[in-house]
């Protein structure tokens, strides 16, 4: 099956500064990734994702880029508020397939 | 729309008692998830459920058990609880499959601990 690595396990940054989280995959078979965001004590929510056919994709601050040969992805995060501070989700799945393979989380802490 | 709603929201049980985590969604989705959450593990797939009457075995399944008999409900059985099974778990469900790119929604989490 499908795994997915993350690196940095912690990230801390001043605010205003940018944050960079990459994630590996394993399947060269997957086509979606979505980041999800969790806050202390509450549910991941999807903050951004990006299909296989796509290289970029950018949302207000948040940008996520796709190399399928390297097989990796990386959430960006530029001018970075207090808000940014959680645990972020990377995950991967194949087309098709109902298994998605989520890594096991960055601790981003926005330092004021 | 409610969302997913799971309940309840902590439980403490102890070994070998048997219990149920409750699972329901108002948004009409095929799909529904559970997931189990433990420090630096992230979110790790126990079973899941394409439609009703139908559901198949994710990264974890062993001590838990589910069936799919509406497509509202997707309930959670702990037969005899176990210390490992100490997490959070997260009821997840959406539209289609996470292979089609379809955004899956979680309920707020169930706090389980096993003593």
């Amino acid at each position: 099956g499908e795994n997915v690595e993350q690196h940095p396990s912690t990230l801390s940054v001043q605010e205003g500064d940018s944050a960079v989280i990459k994630c590996t995959y394993s399947d060269s078979a997957s086509n979606y990734f979505p980041w999800y965001k969790q806050e202390l004590g509450k549910r991941p929510q999807l903050i951004i994702d990006i299909r296989s056919n796509v290289g970029e994709k950018k949302d207000q601050r948040i940008a996520v880029t796709l190399n399928k040969t390297a097989k990796h992805f990386s959430l960006h995060i530029t001018e970075t508020q207090p808000e940014d501070s959680a645990v972020y989700f990377c995950a991967a799945t194949p087309y098709g397939n109902n298994r998605l393979a989520f890594g096991k989380g960055n601790q981003v802490v926005v330092i004021p | 729309n409610a969302g997913v709603t799971q309940t309840p929201k902590f439980q403490v049980l102890k070994t070998g008692q048997s219990m149920t985590l409750q699972c329901a969604q108002d948004m009409n989705h095929e799909y529904m998830s559970w997931y189990r959450q433990d420090p630096g593990m992230g979110l790790r797939l126990i079973h899941y459920s394409v439609g009703a009457g139908i559901t198949d075995q994710g990264e974890v399944p062993n001590g838990y058990n589910v069936s799919r008999s509406t497509t509202e409900d997707f309930p959670l059985r702990l037969l005899s609880a176990a210390p490992s099974q100490t997490s959070v778990y997260f009821c997840a469900s959406s539209l289609g499959g996470s292979g089609s790119g379809n955004t899956i929604y979680f309920g707020e989490g169930s706090w389980l601990t096993v003593v």
